[in-house]
């Protein structure tokens, strides 16, 4: 597609249900991004895939948190027994090549879900 | 990790003024971008600018990776330049990109 697309783009659940969010990258990226925004803040980094590998998750901020990449294309991020503290934006950005240096690593993000946790 | 910090925190401008938004950060970087996010939330590119000087249309930044800071001018400026502006930088050691807290910029007519 044309840029990275998010679905759904807002979400409503009770505390406690899971949830799965999803996204889309840019046609041909190799890197994958997630990141949660709190209202006020900038965003926040989660984890990051370089095609179907997942080579960084120390941002997410407990085992609730789960993400997946499984043929290097479509994420999903899946937070289970959501708390009201899980409410947030949750962004998903691509790169076309790798995210070190050297690389060039524009990332560009999806519209983003909102998560209310009621 | 990397410390990013923007200023002003807020900034109100009258149609046609001009502005410059800094980021200052704190270590050395491999990306720096420049972002700005639009009351639907979507984050838009403005540059990719780990080092030197880039121009679109009435929008500039500068990055001086040596002296760890970069800057965004904006001249003539548009009621719709309106929203908050991000810069985020990469560095070596990692993959993220850490966001600074932005400026949020209200233009008036």
């Amino acid at each position: 597609g044309a840029g990275v697309s998010q679905s759904p783009r807002y979400k409503v659940a009770k505390r406690g249900q899971d949830v799965a969010l999803r996204c889309d990258p840019i046609s041909g990226h190799v890197s994958l991004f997630w990141y949660q925004q709190a209202l006020g803040q900038g965003p926040e980094f989660l984890t990051y895939f370089q095609n179907e590998a997942q080579l960084d998750k120390s941002g997410l901020p407990s085992d609730r948190f789960f993400a997946e990449r499984p043929e290097g294309s479509v994420s999903t991020l899946k937070i289970q027994r959501t708390q009201q503290e899980d409410s947030a934006v949750y962004l998903c950005a691509s790169s076309l090549e790798p995210g070190l240096a050297g690389y060039y690593n524009e990332q560009f993000f999806g519209p983003g879900t909102r998560l209310t946790v009621l | 990790g990397i410390q990013v910090e923007q200023s002003p925190p807020d900034l109100i401008l009258q149609e046609g003024a001009n502005s410059t938004l800094r980021c200052n950060f704190s270590d050395s970087v491999n990306n720096l971008q420049w972002f700005h996010q639009n009351p639907w939330g979507q984050l838009i590119n403005l540059f990719y600018i780990p080092s030197g000087t880039k121009q679109n249309g009435r929008l500039s930044a500068t990055t001086v990776a040596t002296e760890r800071y970069s800057l965004l001018y904006i001249s003539s400026s548009q009621t719709t330049d309106s929203g908050v502006y991000f810069c985020a930088a990469q560095t070596n050691s990692g993959y993220a990109l850490n966001f600074g807290k932005g400026t949020s910029l209200l233009v008036t007519p």
